[in-house]
């Protein structure tokens, strides 16, 4: 069965420092998603991707995050200079399309940890 | 804006009982409504999904939810519980046409012998 998968499944780094979570996405799938769920709390949205450019993304998407798909099968997420309030589990997720609006396969996550 | 609220962060049932997982929500829009679980060490699955169409919705694993407008409710439920639905489900939310997912704080269910 086609999966989301992410790399690396935990990182740890020290503040300031720039981060890159890398998920390669399911093959056909079009819309291309970022979430994070800090520990205890509620799984966030961060950001939506399609043809190339952001189509959403929320509050804690700031300046600090981009994203980016440099080739046909990997998904990005960079963080340029982390805080200790970046440590959490980020998601990486795929659509189909338009019509497949909210059902969304998950990666196993990524877990920062910022020191 | 819309949001989720699940009642309980941890429910325990008896294998073979009847689980029910409470999730009311908020929109200013008609919403579609997801349910998704997380296994240990795992992504987030979706369970099932409504989308305007039929109110009660059918999943997978035996699960199926009824969509209540009146009650702003969308609850989960499976007549008997077994060892393997032991994990953390999530109800979650988004705008028609949007693909910006608000979940709840979720609901971390274990299933005694």
């Amino acid at each position: 069965e086609p999966e989301v998968t992410q790399t690396p499944s935990h990182q740890v780094t020290q503040m300031g420092q720039e981060v890159i979570l890398r998920c390669v996405p399911i093959s056909n799938h079009l819309y291309f998603y970022w979430y994070r769920q800090i520990l205890g709390q509620k799984v966030e949205f961060l950001v939506s991707f399609y043809n190339n450019e952001i189509s959403e993304k929320s509050e804690i998407f700031d300046d600090q995050f981009s994203v980016e798909r440099p080739d046909g099968s990997n998904f990005t997420l960079k963080i340029r200079s982390t805080k200790l309030e970046d440590s959490a589990m980020y998601f990486c997720a795929s659509s189909a399309g338009r019509g497949q609006a909210g059902e969304l396969f998950f990666g196993e996550g990524s877990r920062l940890t910022v020191l | 804006a819309q949001s989720v609220t699940q009642l309980g962060s941890h429910v325990s049932v008896s294998e073979g009982a009847l689980v029910l997982l409470r999730c009311n929500y908020s929109s200013s829009v008609p919403p579609y409504l997801f349910w998704y679980v997380q296994y240990p060490n795992q992504g987030l699955q979706l369970l099932l999904k409504y989308t305007s169409a039929a109110t009660l919705v059918k999943g997978i694993n035996g699960f199926e939810a009824e969509f209540k407008k009146s009650e702003t409710s969308f609850h989960l439920t499976k007549p008997s519980a077994h060892m393997s639905d032991a994990a953390e489900y999530f109800c979650a939310v988004t705008p028609a046409g949007s693909y910006q997912l608000t979940f709840g704080k979720g609901t971390k269910l274990s299933v005694i012998p």
